[in-house]
């Protein structure tokens, strides 16, 4: 079955360092979604990658897709206290369905 | 709008008893899907429904069944509890099917501990 991996598991960063989080897929995906989850609560959809190669951002934050469309990585530059939480990616296959990656548990450290 | 609500928030069972998580969406999304979350495991797919009338399986379907009731509500059913279904288990509907502008949008969770 499809799988996506991601790492690394956990992450300490001391406030306003940057942070990398990356996904791998054992197949090609049609576009990659990436969630952040705070303590205690459920995740929130940030953003969507479709085309090979894409790069987006937002503020801080920027995400790529790879040209074979199997990996993708979320980075932070400059982090903060707000970013506290675990980030998640999530393949879409061929179908319907979406496969979420381990996720990475970011903590900054003030 | 409410988005997606979960019921119950918390629930204890013991081994051998059945129950019913609720799961209802109010933006008109044609898919629904049920996932578990356990440390270090990320989130699985138990099952999902690209639209109503139609049921899939995901990841880890085992021990569970799933009925769409109609477009709006997607229940999840534990026949037969047992301890490793212990989890925190999310509703998420998604607006297309087929479509690639298809975000997720979650419910609150449902934290279900079996004894």
């Amino acid at each position: 079955g499809q799988q996506v991996m991601q790492i690394p598991q956990y992450q300490h960063v001391q406030e306003g360092e940057d942070f990398t989080t990356y996904c791998n897929s054992s197949t090609t995906l049609s576009n990659i979604q990436w969630y952040k989850q705070r303590p205690g609560g459920h995740p929130v959809f940030l953003i969507q990658l479709v085309k090979s190669g894409e790069v987006k951002k937002q503020k801080r934050l920027t995400f790529q897709f790879g040209e074979a469309k199997k990996n993708s990585s979320l980075h932070i530059t400059a982090t903060q206290t707000t970013d506290v939480g675990t980030y998640f990616c999530a393949g879409r296959g061929t179908g319907n369905q979406f496969y979420f990656g381990t996720g990475t548990s970011l903590t900054v450290i003030p | 709008n409410a988005g997606v609500t979960q019921t119950p928030k918390f629930q204890v069972l013991k081994t051998g008893q059945s129950m019913t998580l609720q799961c209802a969406q109010d933006m008109n999304h044609n898919s629904m899907y049920w996932y578990r979350q356990d440390p270090g495991m990320g989130l699985r797919l138990i099952y999902y429904s690209a639209s109503e009338g139609t049921t899939d399986k995901g990841e880890v379907p085992n021990g569970y069944n799933v009925s769409r009731l109609n477009k709006r509500e997607f229940s999840l059913r534990l026949e037969s509890a047992a301890p490793s279904q212990t989890s925190v288990y999310f509703c998420a509907s998604s607006p297309l099917t087929g479509g690639n502008n298809s975000p997720l949008h979650f419910g609150n969770g449902t934290r279900l501990t079996v004894t």
